[in-house]
């Protein structure tokens, strides 16, 4: 069985402010960890993900993750927000085995607002 | 260009009708997922397929069904459609040879009224 939390389902942040959206995880195999973007009225981008090897994840638009397993965590970062990051952003669980293996579980997701 | 191509892009449909949702990628790729997508509830599984010739439920399967007779297309029916299946549909397959990274459609918004 895998779940994912999102905290917060509202984050607002000052353009050039830092942005951080978390995301924590409960799985019964290794995990493999995502990231997602949905802009309005668009599907999923895929922005990062975490499978195997180095835990700091690095993404897309200047995005990146720590995957944290004694905490069981996966929260994103970019270190200076533009107003095109705003979007609503899924963190996502999937199996490295198992009958869970290719299926994601999701978050509830979380909206960014960037404010100028 | 390859991808995954959804149809329609969104519909009306009063309850108790049937309705197929249609998904076609052109990745040659044996899996494909369909997901509903509810504000505040985030993506969920309904779906899947691991290769052609079988199927499987996820998380929300009761009132949908789906098939695969090839590789290329997946189709997500509502046999009588309800209000609650008011969502948007996505179809999503892996973007590489690896399950793990999916690569989804641009969704279909349907209201059930």
């Amino acid at each position: 069985a895998q779940s994912v939390t999102q905290l917060g389902s509202h984050v607002s942040v000052s353009e050039g402010a830092l942005v951080l959206l978390r995301c924590n995880y409960s799985s019964s195999v290794p995990p493999y960890l995502f990231w997602y973007v949905q802009y309005p009225n668009q599907g999923l981008q895929l922005l990062l993900k975490y499978t195997t090897g180095a835990t700091l994840v690095k993404g897309i638009n200047g995005f990146e993750a720590e995957f944290k397993k004694s905490e069981t965590s996966f929260h994103l970062t970019k270190p200076s927000a533009h107003m095109s990051d705003a979007a609503e952003y899924f963190c996502a669980v999937s199996g490295a085995g198992g009958t869970s293996y290719g299926k994601l579980t999701f978050g509830q997701g979380t909206i960014l607002t960037v404010h100028p | 260009i390859a991808g995954i191509t959804q149809a329609p892009t969104s519909q009306i449909l009063a309850a108790g009708r049937r309705m197929t949702l249609r998904c076609t990628q052109d990745m040659r790729h044996n899996a494909m997922y369909w997901y509903r997508q509810d504000l505040g509830l985030g993506l969920r599984l309904i779906h899947y397929s691991n290769t052609a010739g079988t199927t499987g439920k996820g998380e929300v399967p009761d009132g949908y069904s789906v098939s695969r007779a090839n590789t290329d297309d997946f189709p997500l029916t509502l046999a009588s459609a309800v209000p609650s299946q008011t969502s948007v549909y996505f179809c999503a397959s892996p973007r590489t040879r690896s399950y793990n990274e999916q690569f989804f459609g641009p969704g279909t918004r349907l209201t059930v009224l």
